[in-house]
C-alpha cells in the first residue's frame, strides 16, 4: 500500500526566511511524486512534479529515494506563498489510473 | 485551459436524501476522480473511473456510488445522505497513461447534511 506523510499540519515562517515542507512516502511500485497547492478560495492545482526537475515560483523538491522523502523548499518565503500544500504520490503500476494518494496537507503561513 | 466544472459550489441536504454531485470536464480526459477533503485528513479518494461505464472503488467508497455514462461527465451519488458525509467534495480528471497523470481539479462542492 502506498502512503504519504506530511508531519506538520501548520508551518509559520517570516517573510524572507527559508521554507521547508516535509513529505515522506512509502510505496510498493514505481511512484511519481507531486506537490499540489491550494491558495485561499482557489482550486487545488499542481505546483511541481519530481520528473520535471523544475523550479516553480521559487520552489524546488528533490526526490530522495534513500530517505523516501520529497521535501518542498524555497530559500526566501513570500507572503503570497501562504496556502495549503499537499504532497501526493501516484503508482504507475496501475497505468497511472489509480488516482493520487495525498498526504494530510500542511498549512503554510508567511508572516510579514 | 483544462476546465473541470462541478455543478454546485454549496449544497445543503437533509439526512436520508439522495444527493447527486455532478462533474464535467472538457478536455477529453480518460480518468476522472472524486475526492473528499476534510481538515486534518487531507484528500481521500472515494471512487475513480478510467473509461466510460467503468468505475473503481477508492479508499472510502462506503455510502457512495458513481456513474459515468459519458466520457466528460462523472457523477457522485449519496444514496442516503448522513451527517458524516458533510464535507468538501472535489472532482478531478487526468489524461491517463504514463506521465500524463497531472490531475486537474474542480472548484469543489461544499455539502452540508443536516
Amino acid at each position: 500500500a502506498q502512503r504519504v506523510t506530511q508531519p506538520e499540519k501548520l508551518l509559520s515562517v517570516f517573510k524572507g526566511a527559508p521554507v521547508e515542507l516535509k513529505c515522506n512516502y512509502s510505496y510498493s511500485g514505481s511512484p511519481e511524486l507531486f506537490w499540489y497547492v491550494q491558495y485561499s478560495r482557489q482550486r487545488l492545482q499542481l505546483l511541481l512534479r519530481h520528473i520535471s526537475r523544475e523550479s516553480i515560483k521559487g520552489f524546488t523538491a528533490d526526490l530522495n529515494k534513500g530517505e523516501t522523502s520529497f521535501h518542498l523548499k524555497k530559500p526566501f518565503a513570500q507572503e503570497e506563498d501562504s496556502a495549503m500544500y499537499y504532497c501526493a504520490l501516484i503508482d504507475y503500476s496501475g497505468g497511472g489510473a489509480d488516482g493520487l494518494t495525498f498526504g494530510k496537507g500542511t498549512h503554510l503561513i508567511i508572516q510579514p | 485551459d483544462v476546465k473541470v466544472t462541478q455543478s454546485s459550489r454549496y449544497l445543503v441536504k437533509r439526512t436520508g436524501e439522495k444527493v447527486f454531485l455532478e462533474c464535467v470536464q472538457d478536455m477529453d480526459h480518460e480518468n476522472m476522480f472524486w475526492y473528499r477533503q476534510d481538515p486534518g485528513l487531507g484528500l481521500r479518494l472515494i471512487y475513480f473511473s478510467y473509461d466510460v461505464k467503468m468505475k473503481e472503488k477508492g479508499d472510502i467508497p462506503e455510502g457512495y456510488s458513481v456513474s459515468r455514462e459519458k466520457k466528460e461527465r462523472f457523477s457522485l451519488i449519496l444514496e442516503s445522505a448522513s451527517t458524516n458525509q458533510t464535507s468538501m467534495y472535489l472532482c478531478a480528471s487526468s489524461l491517463g497513461g504514463l506521465h500524463n497523470t497531472e490531475a486537474f481539479f474542480g472548484q469543489g462542492t461544499r455539502l452540508t447534511v443536516v
